[in-house]
């Protein structure tokens, strides 16, 4: 049983400061990791797709590090907005056509 | 092309009624994916699709369950006798390519299920 654990399951956070969560994952046959928003009433929106131990990546205020060796990545949001209030899932998959999910951490902006 | 569509958004049933969604993936993505959300978890795979075959069904996926993509475009997905633990969000996704490291997986915005 693959299990995908997101920590914590929600976050309250002022608005302007940055706030980071954690995915833990098997790192056992890991093949990629990825990172997902998803406002309420919409689709799961891409973030991030890693695959490289050291991974680093970035789109505008939210950035990824992944570590393969230990099992964890973080997803960093820097000044914190409104519209940046949704639940985060994080995704793994060992190479295979499923895509197994963690819990989510559900974020809240407070203006 | 607007991505992913489900249809429909919400479904109100009473218990022991057949439900069927639909779902219409990007139109050149060759795979499809379903998948279920239960309160308080994360999304689990149910089965997905290369084209038209139906190439693995999670064990989730009871008897009452029938997914279908008949012309490997749109995708159905039926629920027999719907029980209340079926109340859910079942989301679709589609992707090029199988490991969606590539090109990625877009998902619809799902269908809830509310069994009464």
């Amino acid at each position: 049983i693959l299990n995908v654990e997101q920590s914590p399951q929600s976050l309250h956070v002022q608005e302007g400061d940055s706030t980071n969560f954690t995915c833990s994952f098997p790192s056992s046959n890991f093949y990629a990791l990825h990172w997902y928003r998803w406002e309420t009433a919409k689709s799961p929106e891409a973030l991030f797709v890693m695959t490289l131990n050291g991974d680093e990546k970035k789109k505008g205020r939210i950035s990824a590090t992944l570590n393969t060796k230990e099992g964890y990545s973080y997803l960093y949001i820097k000044g914190s907005q409104p519209e940046d209030s949704a639940t985060y899932l994080c995704a793994f998959t060992f190479g295979n056509e499923k895509l197994t999910f963690g819990t989510g951490t559900r974020l809240t902006i407070i203006p | 092309d607007t991505g992913v569509s489900q249809d429909p958004r919400h479904k109100i049933t009473k218990r022991g009624q057949n439900v069927t969604f639909r779902c219409d993936p990007i139109s050149e993505h060759n795979r499809l994916y379903w998948y279920r959300q239960t309160l308080g978890q994360g999304p689990e795979f149910l089965t997905y699709f290369q084209n038209e075959a139906q190439l693995e069904k999670s064990r989730l996926l009871s008897d009452r369950f029938s997914a279908e993509r008949p012309k490997g475009s749109f995708s159905t997905l039926e629920i027999q006798r719907t029980e209340q633990g079926d109340s859910a969000m079942y989301l679709c996704a589609s992707s090029l390519d199988g490991t969606g490291v590539n090109y990625g997986y877009t998902f619809g915005s799902g269908t809830r299920l509310t069994v009464v």
